[in-house]
């Protein structure tokens, strides 16, 4: 099991494009978390999807949209990137949405110019 | 306002000395608290979880609803240990918020 798994591993972009990254779960695991981490910072809740909806969502514009597949992979649009959006994304997983431990893929890094 | 706070974002020690890393936390309900490792080069782990009450790596944290802290401590530090560490809060709909992490540096 390669764990959770993210796709592309860096990524740059300019300023009003739009970005997708993507990621596998733990096998197992129905419930994925998305974070953003800004330099210096701790992550940031985005959203979690479980049996492919949305179930939760932190304090990110409607221009932060997702996606999870029947297979529980994940994907995380962002639209009309700003400067400010630049940072490592997150994936996380878990088992249910109340499973305590969070399984953290090796991030995306995404730089918008 | 919900919020976890680590105060230091840098902490040195040297080997075999104890370490303590500090984290409060503002939260109006019943806190699940928990820490966080992220080694070098490596992803973001689960180190251990107030509930549990367990020693992982030598570390222990006690939850002081008092206070409203969860300090992560280690008798001994190894070199090994340098990492960044981050307490996390579970809010009753299980969303973490995340303090913004202290680095810890074991110096030989």
């Amino acid at each position: 099991d390669a764990g959770v798994t993210q796709s592309p591993t860096h990524l740059i972009k300019t300023r009003g494009q739009q970005v997708t990254l993507r990621c596998s779960p733990k096998s197992g695991h129905d419930t994925v978390s998305w974070y953003q981490q800004a330099l210096g910072q701790g992550p940031q809740f985005i959203f979690q999807y479980y049996e492919e909806e949305e179930r939760q969502r932190g304090n990110f514009p409607d221009r932060f949209s997702g996606h999870q597949f029947p297979n529980y992979s994940s994907e995380l649009n962002v639209n009309a990137l700003l400067l400010g959006d630049s940072a490592l994304y997150l994936c996380a997983s878990s088992l249910h949405v109340d499973g305590e431990t969070q399984y953290f893929g090796p991030g995306t890094r995404l730089l918008v110019l | 306002a919900q919020r976890v706070t680590q105060p230091e974002k840098l902490l040195s020690v040297f080997k075999g000395a104890p370490v303590e890393l500090k984290c409060n936390y503002s939260y109006s309900g019943s806190p699940e608290l928990f820490w966080y490792v992220q080694y070098s080069r490596q992803r973001l782990q689960l180190l251990l979880r107030h509930i549990s009450r367990e020693s992982i790596k030598g570390f222990t944290a006690d939850l002081n609803k008092g206070e409203t802290s969860f300090h992560l401590k280690k008798p001994f530090a190894q070199e090994e240990d340098s990492a960044m560490y981050y307490c996390a809060l579970r809010r009753s709909n299980y969303q973490l918020i995340w303090g913004a992490g202290t680095k810890l540096i074991i110096k030989p």
